[in-house]
Parts: C-alpha cells; sequence; structure tokens
C-alpha cells in the first residue's frame, strides 16, 4: 500500500527565507508526483507535476524535485511571502490513484 | 486553465435528508472523476472513482448504497449523500481528469470543495 508522508507537519518563517518542504513515499512504481496547495475552507492548486522520468520542474519561485528511486520529493520556495502561507500537499499518482500526504502548514510572517 | 466547480459550496441539512453534491468540468471533457472527502487538519481521503457512463468503483470502507455517485456525460457527475447523518459533516472536494482529443492526459484539476453540515 503506498504511503504518502510530509515533513514538517507545520513551518512558520519569516519573509524572504528560502525555505524547503519534504514529501517521501514508500512505493517508487509511481506514474507522477505533484505539489498541490490549499488555503484554508478552499480546494487545491497544482503548483507543479513531474513525471516519473524527470528530476525536477520549476515554476517562478518553485522548484521541485523527485528522486523515485529513494521515494523522497523536495519543494523549494525561494523568497518566501506572506501569500504563500497555505497548506502545501504532495500527491503521487500511484495506478490510477493519486494518494496524498497530511500536507505541511506554512505560515510565512511579514 | 482548467476549471472544475462545485455546487453548493455549502449545505447545512438535517439528519436523515438527502444531499446532491455537482461537479462540473467547465471548459474541457473528463471521462473520469474523483471524489475526495478531507476531515479538518487532515489530508484528502479517495472516496470513488466515478468513470463516464459505468459504474463508479468505490474505495473500501466507502459505502456505496450511502454515497451515491453518478457520471452522467463527460462535464458532470454528482455525489449524493443519502440519509446524511452529522457524522457524515465533512469537506468534500471533487477533481476531474482532463481528456483531450481522446487521450487522457495526466493533471488532475480540483473542485472548490463542498462544506456539508448535518445536524
Amino acid at each position: 500500500k503506498q504511503e504518502v508522508t510530509q515533513i514538517p507537519a507545520a513551518l512558520s518563517v519569516p519573509e524572504g527565507e528560502n525555505l524547503v518542504l519534504n514529501c517521501s513515499f514508500t512505493d517508487s512504481a509511481i506514474y507522477n508526483l505533484q505539489w498541490f496547495r490549499q488555503d484554508p475552507g478552499k480546494g487545491l492548486t497544482s503548483l507543479l507535476l513531474i513525471q516519473s522520468s524527470q528530476r525536477e520542474q520549476t515554476s517562478g519561485r518553485l522548484n521541485a524535485s523527485l528522486d523515485k528511486s529513494s521515494g523522497r520529493s523536495t519543494l523549494y520556495i525561494a523568497a518566501s511571502q506572506p501569500g504563500d502561507s497555505a497548506t502545501y500537499l504532495c500527491a503521487v499518482r500511484h495506478g490510477n490513484k493519486l494518494v496524498f500526504g497530511a500536507g505541511t502548514i506554512l505560515r510565512v510572517k511579514s | 486553465g482548467a476549471v472544475v466547480s462545485q455546487h453548493p459550496s455549502r449545505v447545512i441539512c438535517k439528519s436523515g435528508t438527502s444531499v446532491k453534491i455537482e461537479c462540473r468540468s467547465l471548459d474541457f471533457q473528463a471521462t473520469t472523476m474523483f471524489w475526495y472527502r478531507q476531515f479538518p487538519k487532515q489530508s484528502l481521503m479517495l472516496m470513488a472513482t466515478s468513470n463516464e457512463g459505468s459504474k463508479a468503483t468505490y474505495e473500501q470502507g466507502v459505502e456505496k448504497d450511502k454515497f451515491l455517485i453518478n457520471h452522467a456525460s463527460l462535464t458532470l457527475s454528482t455525489l449524493t449523500v443519502t440519509s446524511a447523518h452529522p457524522e457524515d459533516s465533512s469537506f468534500y472536494i471533487c477533481s476531474a481528469r482532463r481528456t483531450s482529443g481522446g487521450v487522457r492526459t495526466d493533471t488532475q484539476y480540483f473542485g472548490p470543495g463542498t462544506r456539508l453540515t448535518v445536524l
């Protein structure tokens, strides 16, 4: 059974800091990995999708890496802003399903 | 970008009543839609996978007679919570996997969610 773990569970940083969110998964037979953002009481916004054959994807201040063999992904956020405050979810596509981690709650203080 | 809508965004109902939640892909076709449930401060749990024109596939532990799913067209799936009870109160989120030119793509697009409160 695929399990996804995210560390840390919560993170509070001052504005401007660079930060790293971690995601690990138990079964390396994934199709792809996706990072999402969720604001309180809202749905999910897809940030980055990394195919299993790729090592990383970048979008603006966000960079996600994937090491499939070791079952790990990181989301790097550069120059964090208060508007980045949200819950960040990692999900792997295993078969036809997305399996989600519990998320990292990020708070960026101004 | 691809948009998925859900209606209603919030619903409060009495125990024993049924509630229908609609999920629509507004600008793309989706042969497959997914229904998730999210408890406070927890992650999304897949309830069922809905395929257009066929029966939904439910995850282990999800009662198919309680959570009725219908995927009648390539842009609409509905989730009906029958005989709702307070323990069914939760945040329900749908997702649609985009199909383009008959080819299923990888990205899932998520709706804004429906907050169900059963009194």
